[in-house]
């Protein structure tokens, strides 16, 4: 499977803080995408990383990637309570499809 | 419309019957997937039409799940005989250019009694 896996599952910090997750995939891609899942809503396009990227800024988020470790990091600085929701990232080994782990849930605390 | 529709947002039904699920994909999006979330867990890719071209139906999971898109545009994903296992959320999405960012519907939450 090209899935990616999402660390820690779940994840619970105090409004300010940074949250940090994790995705590890199997094999080569040409794109890493991380997405947000309010409850009861789809999924929302954060930020997408390119094989020949190494790391990406949008906003209070930061994107790495390192492709020799088949690894990525998703960093959200100075979390607010909207930013409760569960993050998924997802890989792009073809041209179209897209693997996805099963998500990291961040609760923000006020 | 803006965004990715779907209906109905909610549908309950008995094990045995047969259920449609509608897929509304924003204008002028070639691509357009199906997925499947079971409850905690990550998407599942179902079925995937681009253009004219012959869907890949690689992640159907039995043969009574069917999908078809007509004219292009509305999807229609179709389960037969539903079991108890197919309750969860299904989630459509569509994009334009390859390699490009999926848009995502809020999904229809299937549950089967």
């Amino acid at each position: 499977s090209q899935q990616g896996e999402e660390d820690p599952q779940a994840l619970s910090i105090q409004e300010g803080e940074n949250a940090t997750m994790n995705c590890s995939y199997k094999t080569s891609i040409n794109n890493l995408q991380w997405y947000r899942q309010n409850s009861g809503r789809g999924l929302v396009h954060l930020i997408l990383i390119r094989s020949n990227e190494r790391e990406k800024h949008s906003g209070r988020l930061r994107v790495t990637l390192d492709t020799s470790k088949k690894s990525s990091s998703l960093l959200i600085t100075a979390s607010r309570a909207a930013d409760t929701a569960s993050y998924f990232c997802a890989t792009m080994w073809n041209d179209y499809k897209l693997s996805f782990g099963a998500g990291t849930t961040v609760t923000v605390r006020a | 419309g803006a965004g990715v529709s779907q209906s109905p947002s909610n549908k309950v039904t008995e094990k045995g019957k047969d259920v449609e699920l509608r897929c509304d994909p924003i204008s002028g999006h070639t691509a357009l997937y199906w997925y499947r979330q079971s409850l905690g867990q990550g998407l599942e890719f179902l079925i995937y039409f681009q253009g004219n071209s012959a869907p890949d139906k690689s992640g159907l999971p039995s043969d009574r799940f069917s999908a078809e898109r007509t004219g292009g545009s509305v999807s229609t994903l179709t389960i037969q005989r539903t079991q108890q296992e197919d309750s969860a959320v299904y989630l459509c999405a569509s994009r334009n250019r390859v390699k490009e960012p999926q848009h995502f519907g809020d999904g229809t939450r299937l549950s089967i009694l």
